[in-house]
């Protein structure tokens, strides 16, 4: 069993939606928890961070962590077209890089 | 404002054939890595660095070197390409103020035939 699991999607959602991605994973001790999206043919880039519980917005995103459930969300208000990439999950029990645990991915699609 | 500068973008080889991925930073970040993206597996450590001169292997160090000779730089080698080395390949940089907030490059889109 893999330490994080994400459903890798496609997700497709029209313009607007709500749009509701989640990982589950296995290690209580994980404490950080990040988000990266990654557009194609890019390279992933940090889109919100959480340390223990709790939520946390930043305009139209929310990230959220259960750390009981061993289960993280990111929320999109008023989905844009613009949204439509590659959502990683990420997280770790110290903050050094090198322990950063990703996520597959779950590919997310905004429908004009 | 460059960030972190990868090269090349693609490249085939053929097995057996060896080759450098190059990697770049320009914000004076002590820690860098790479890593590699298979559908379905996400990304995947290979090797890392916390300052020049000083490299550790990730969970995927087989077939790969890497070396630190300054802060800026950070070369993954590929001794002998195999078919199972296709895959994009990720460098990245970290501050040791905020570890865990990694800044990535373009990617390099490496085929093996």
């Amino acid at each position: 069993q893999k330490e994080v699991e994400q459903d890798p999607g496609p997700l497709s959602v029209p313009e607007g939606a709500i749009v509701s991605l989640n990982c589950t994973y296995s290690n209580s001790a994980f404490q950080y928890f990040m988000w990266y999206r990654q557009y194609s043919r890019k390279g992933p880039e940090l889109l919100m961070y959480t340390y223990s519980s709790g939520n946390k917005e930043d305009g139209r995103f929310t990230a959220q962590v259960d750390k009981s459930s061993k289960y993280i969300s990111l929320f999109i208000r008023d989905s844009q077209p613009s949204d439509s990439a590659t959502y990683l999950c990420a997280m770790s029990a110290g903050s050094s890089a090198s322990k950063i645990i990703f996520g597959s991915g779950t590919r997310l699609s905004i429908r004009p | 404002n460059a960030g972190v500068t990868q090269t090349p973008k693609f490249q085939v080889l053929k097995t057996g054939q060896s080759m450098t991925l190059q990697c770049a930073q320009d914000m004076n970040h002590e820690y860098m890595s790479w890593y590699r993206q298979d559908p379905g597996m996400g990304l995947r450590l290979i090797h890392y660095s916390v300052g020049a001169g000083i490299t550790d292997q990730g969970e995927v160090p087989n077939g790969y070197n890497v070396s630190r000779s300054t802060t800026e730089d950070f070369p993954l080698r590929l001794l002998s390409a195999a078919p199972s080395q296709t895959s994009v390949y990720f460098c990245a940089s970290s501050s040791g103020l905020s570890g865990n907030t990694i800044y990535f490059g373009e990617g390099s889109w490496l085929t093996v035939v």
